[in-house]
């Protein structure tokens, strides 16, 4: 089984700043990594799939990057709406989700 | 827009059988997509557990598949899920969700099922 790991599990970042989360797979999984955001009591949010694809409806400042065994999921400008847990999730074979990153606003 | 609404029983007793079920609307369960169930436990965060087309085919994880059964009711345009010999393990948060090339793209609320005598 491929098993994915986010770092870091938790980040606390101002409005304005740049976040970075990173997820690595433990084999080669290509592009087929999708991320998620999950809102406390909501079910998970489809934000970015094959890596560095954005989903409709979802705001630019989102985006994705990487292939191989590194992804990375950045906020350009974190707003207050942004405050949520984020998991990478790769659909190379049967799914597994990372951990989960939970992003807090300072 | 396709919505997805689980439902079943909160409360299960250990050894015995969880069932849900998972009412779509705005949609058909017909259509192209898989139609899949993730949980959420605090302990081992979200898991696949598994996914089944309206062809009756389905994909389930390895690690569930013993216990696991999925079905489609295209007459009541619902799917469900069956896990039996269930533990303390099994309790979670059940999310039913539209998927397509194990991307799940819309996904129900979620129901909370705990595993408890």
């Amino acid at each position: 089984d491929i098993q994915m790991t986010q770092s870091p599990s938790t980040l606390s970042a101002s409005v304005g700043d740049r976040v970075t989360i990173t997820c690595r797979a433990s084999q080669n999984i290509s592009s087929w990594l999708a991320w998620y955001q999950q809102k406390p009591g909501k079910a998970p949010n489809l934000l970015i799939y094959k890596a560095s694809g954005l989903e409709s409806g979802v705001p630019s400042r989102f985006s994705g990057s990487g292939s191989g065994t590194e992804f990375t999921l950045t906020i350009s400008s974190l707003q207050p709406d942004d405050s949520a847990t984020y998991y990478c999730q790769q659909y190379y074979n049967s799914p597994a989700f990372g951990q989960g990153t939970k992003v807090e606003i300072k | 827009q396709v919505q997805l609404q689980e439902s079943g029983p909160g409360l299960v007793k250990p050894s015995g059988t969880l069932s849900l079920t998972c009412a779509v609307s705005g949609g058909s369960v017909s259509s192209i997509y898989w139609w899949t169930w993730v949980r959420q436990s605090p302990g081992k965060g979200l898991e696949w557990i598994g996914e089944i087309h309206h062809s009756g085919s389905t994909n389930y994880n390895s690690s569930l598949k013993s216990r696991v059964t999925m079905s489609v009711d295209k007459s009541r345009n619902h799917f469900s899920l069956i896990v039996t010999s269930v533990t303390a393990a099994d309790t979670a948060v059940y999310y039913c969700a539209r998927g397509w090339q194990w991307l799940m793209s819309d996904w129900g609320p979620g129901t909370l099922v705990t595993v408890s005598s």
